[in-house]
């Protein structure tokens, strides 16, 4: 049972255009919600988050908007550079307590190819 | 700020061996969770532990064991290894205290079983 999805395997966008990276979800009780990036051979690295109390959170080139009644987040990067070329993962927690602690729960990752 | 250390970073093991791997948090967090990275599979939660409890557990068989030590420093082993275990395996250190946190990881060891 896949609680996260990441339908585009691959995106390729101009540099200094948009770059839109979609995430759905299932599980109601996500309260959290993350973006990663990630390079072969190195850990993820986390670039923006947004509580389910939200609907945009903004940092920098970064944007997450959340629309929780269709289950759906979106990554805006704008511009979009070459050095942004990387794998994004979506990922979610419920941090309800008791048995939710520290539990990150990932889709499978987008492929961003940034062109010069 | 020092960041998560992971040893040792590539690690090749004998199907049937034992496996320890190591973790070192980023200093003040509690909280240390470990993370599986196959192709296929993707990024899979194994366990996750706070003030040397383990708090969360995922869904993999009790070949896979860890534990924390009174300094956050965590151990994850992996017994009676086999091919399918090969795989980057991650470690995420946070405060522990909100969902909110990015946690933080480490460069991951990379476990390669022939």
């Amino acid at each position: 049972d896949q609680q996260v999805k990441q339908n585009s395997p691959s995106l390729s966008v101009q540099e200094g255009r948009i770059s839109i990276l979609n995430c759905d979800y299932t599980n109601s009780m996500f309260d959290y919600f993350l973006w990663y990036k990630k390079y072969p051979a190195e850990g993820p690295t986390f670039l923006i988050s947004i509580s389910s109390i939200k609907d945009k959170n903004e940092d920098g080139r970064f944007t997450v908007f959340l629309n929780k009644s269709a289950k759906h987040l979106s990554l805006h990067i704008v511009p979009s550079q070459p050095g942004d070329s990387a794998v994004y993962f979506c990922a979610a927690s419920a941090y309800a307590g008791g048995t939710s602690y520290g539990k990150l729960t990932f889709g499978q990752g987008t492929i961003l190819t940034v062109h010069p | 700020k020092a960041g998560v250390t992971q040893t040792p970073r590539y690690l090749i093991k004998t199907r049937g061996q034992q496996v320890t791997l190591s973790c070192s948090p980023i200093s003040g967090h509690r909280s240390v969770s470990w993370y599986q990275q196959t192709p296929g599979q993707g990024l899979q939660f194994l366990f996750e532990y706070f003030s040397e409890t383990q708090r969360n557990k995922g869904n993999f068989p009790g070949r896979f064991s860890g534990r924390q030590f009174s300094n956050s420093r965590s151990e994850m082993n992996v017994s009676t290894l086999e091919l399918g275990d090969s795989a980057l395996y991650l470690c995420a250190s946070s405060p522990g205290t909100s969902g909110g946190y990015g946690y933080t990881f480490g460069s991951g060891t990379r476990l390669t079983v022939v």
